[in-house]
């Protein structure tokens, strides 16, 4: 099985950066993706790492340490549109993408 | 963005009925999914396929039942719909061979309410 823990909400400010932690326990691992939810709308893919480091993807950028089982998603200057919940997801192995979702972390841009 | 559209997007139906949910994909990807999505737990697979007539269960696989008979299309059943039930449901793709490696695609999810 999996445990996924991240924190629930957050909320920064414009213009800010944010660090979302997420911290697993899997039995299986093939990368960790990173989503991103607006309210009432579906999850859209953010980031994905398969090696231990730091992926930078312009305002996003994602970290893994696989022996620690720890990721985290950096969002530099903020935006208003950067609300929403930002889903992480290890890969449970094989090559079916079976993803195992935590519950978000809900992330509220402030002026 | 990927071609998945799911219907009904949103649906009121009474404890006890049948209840089937489609999902549609002009991607052409092998495989698809079927999350839902609750207050405190997050997305949850319920079912997923690697391709036509294969299907397995997910987490969360009681009470529903799947079937592929195309590459396209992935249906979802409620056999007897109960208010546990109640969710909005995603349908989501990847392939193997595509973008990021199994990066999941999603549809924009159809809500059940079951009464």
């Amino acid at each position: 099985g999996q445990n996924i823990d991240q924190p629930t909400e957050m909320t920064a400010t414009e213009g800010a950066i944010v660090q979302i932690n997420c911290t697993y326990q899997t039995s299986g691992f093939n990368g960790l993706f990173w989503y991103q939810q607006h309210a009432g709308e579906a999850p859209t893919f953010l980031s994905y790492n398969v090696l231990d480091g730091l992926e930078e993807k312009g305002r996003f950028s994602s970290f893994l340490s696989r022996s620690k089982g720890y990721s985290y998603l950096l969002l530099k200057e903020l935006q208003m549109k950067d609300s929403a919940s930002y889903l992480c997801a290890p890969g449970g192995g094989g090559t079916a993408s079976k993803l195992t979702f935590g519950t978000g972390t809900r992330l509220q841009v402030t002026l | 963005d990927a071609g998945i559209t799911q219907s009904p997007r949103h649906k009121v139906t009474e404890t006890g009925t049948p209840v089937t949910l489609r999902c549609h994909q002009t991607e052409n990807h092998r495989y698809m999914y079927w999350y839902r999505q609750d207050p405190g737990h997050g997305l949850r697979l319920i079912h997923y396929s690697y391709g036509v007539k294969d299907t397995d269960k997910g987490e969360v696989s009681d009470g529903y039942s799947v079937s592929r008979s195309k590459t396209e299309d992935f249906l979802l059943t409620l056999e007897s719909a109960t208010s546990s039930q109640t969710s909005v449901y995603f349908c989501a793709i990847s392939d193997p061979g595509q973008g990021v490696t199994g990066e999941l695609f999603f549809g924009e999810g159809s809500r059940l309410t079951v009464l």
